[in-house]
C-alpha cells in the first residue's frame, strides 16, 4: 500500500477563495483523521470518521470549515471562504481500527492563504 | 479526559550522548500511548506504542520508551544521538479511539 495520500502538497490562495483538500486513506482502515498543524497550536483534531461517518466534529473551528468522506477511500476538507490565519499544514491520517491502534499520516497539504 | 504533556518545547543534546524527552500523561485507566517522529516538511512517522503487553517498549531507530504507572510517565530515550535524530517528537494518547498530541519537543543535536 502506498500509504495515506494527501493532495495537493502546496496550496496558495487568495482570501475569499474556496479550498478543497484531499485524502486517500489506507485501504481497509476505519478511521480518518484530519489534523492541522500549526506553531501556535500545535496539532489539532479538526474531525474524524469512522466507516465513512463523521463521529466528531468539535475541533473544527468555524462553519467556514465542512468535511466529507463519500466512500471508504476518499475525503476532502473544505475551507469556503478561506482566511489568513488558515494558513497551516493539513494532515490526514487513517487507522485500522478504535483503541490501541496508532495512526498513519499522509505527508500533509501546506496551505497558504494571502 | 485522558491527554498528554511534554515536558520541553526544546531539547539540545550533544552527537553520541543520551537523549531523554519526557512525556506525561493524564488517565483514569491504562491508555494507549505513543511517539511519533516529524522530520522538516514530512508527516508524522510512528516510533512506538505502549497497549500495556510490556512496559519497556522497543521502536525504531534504537528509541525506546518505559511505561512508568505511579509517575503517569512515558518518557522516550536512546542511548546515543545521532545527527539524523534532529526533529520534532510528539507524544500522544488514544483516546475514545481519537489519537491526541502534545505540543511536541524539538530535539537538536550538536555536533
Amino acid at each position: 500500500d502506498a500509504g495515506v495520500i494527501q493532495s495537493p502538497r502546496h496550496e496558495v490562495t487568495e482570501m475569499g477563495q474556496e479550498v478543497t483538500l484531499r485524502c486517500k486513506p489506507i485501504s481497509g482502515h476505519d478511521y480518518l483523521f484530519w489534523y492541522r498543524q500549526t506553531m501556535m497550536r500545535g496539532l489539532e483534531l479538526l474531525i474524524y470518521f469512522n466507516n465513512n461517518v463523521p463521529i466528531d466534529d468539535s475541533g473544527m473551528p468555524e462553519d467556514r470549515f465542512s468535511a466529507k468522506m463519500p466512500n471508504a477511500s476518499f475525503s476532502t476538507l473544505k475551507i469556503q471562504p478561506s482566511e489568513p490565519r488558515d494558513s497551516a499544514v493539513y494532515f490526514c491520517a487513517s487507522s485500522p481500527s478504535g483503541m490501541n491502534t496508532e495512526a498513519f499520516f499522509g505527508q500533509g497539504t501546506r496551505l497558504t492563504v494571502v | 479526559a485522558q491527554s498528554v504533556t511534554q515536558l520541553d518545547s526544546h531539547v539540545s543534546v550533544s552527537e553520541g550522548t543520551p537523549v531523554l524527552l519526557r512525556c506525561n500523561y493524564s488517565s483514569s485507566y491504562s491508555p494507549s500511548l505513543f511517539w511519533y517522529v516529524q522530520h522538516p516538511n514530512k508527516g508524522l512517522q510512528l516510533l512506538l506504542k505502549y497497549t500495556s503487553a510490556a512496559t519497556l517498549v522497543k521502536g525504531i531507530n534504537g528509541f525506546e520508551a518505559e511505561f512508568k504507572k505511579s509517575e503517569t510517565s512515558f518518557h522516550l530515550t536512546k542511548p546515543s544521538a545521532h545527527m539524523s535524530d534532529a526533529a520534532e517528537y510528539f507524544c500522544a494518547v488514544n483516546r475514545d479511539d481519537k489519537i491526541i498530541f502534545g505540543k511536541g519537543t524539538r530535539l537538536h543535536i550538536l555536533p
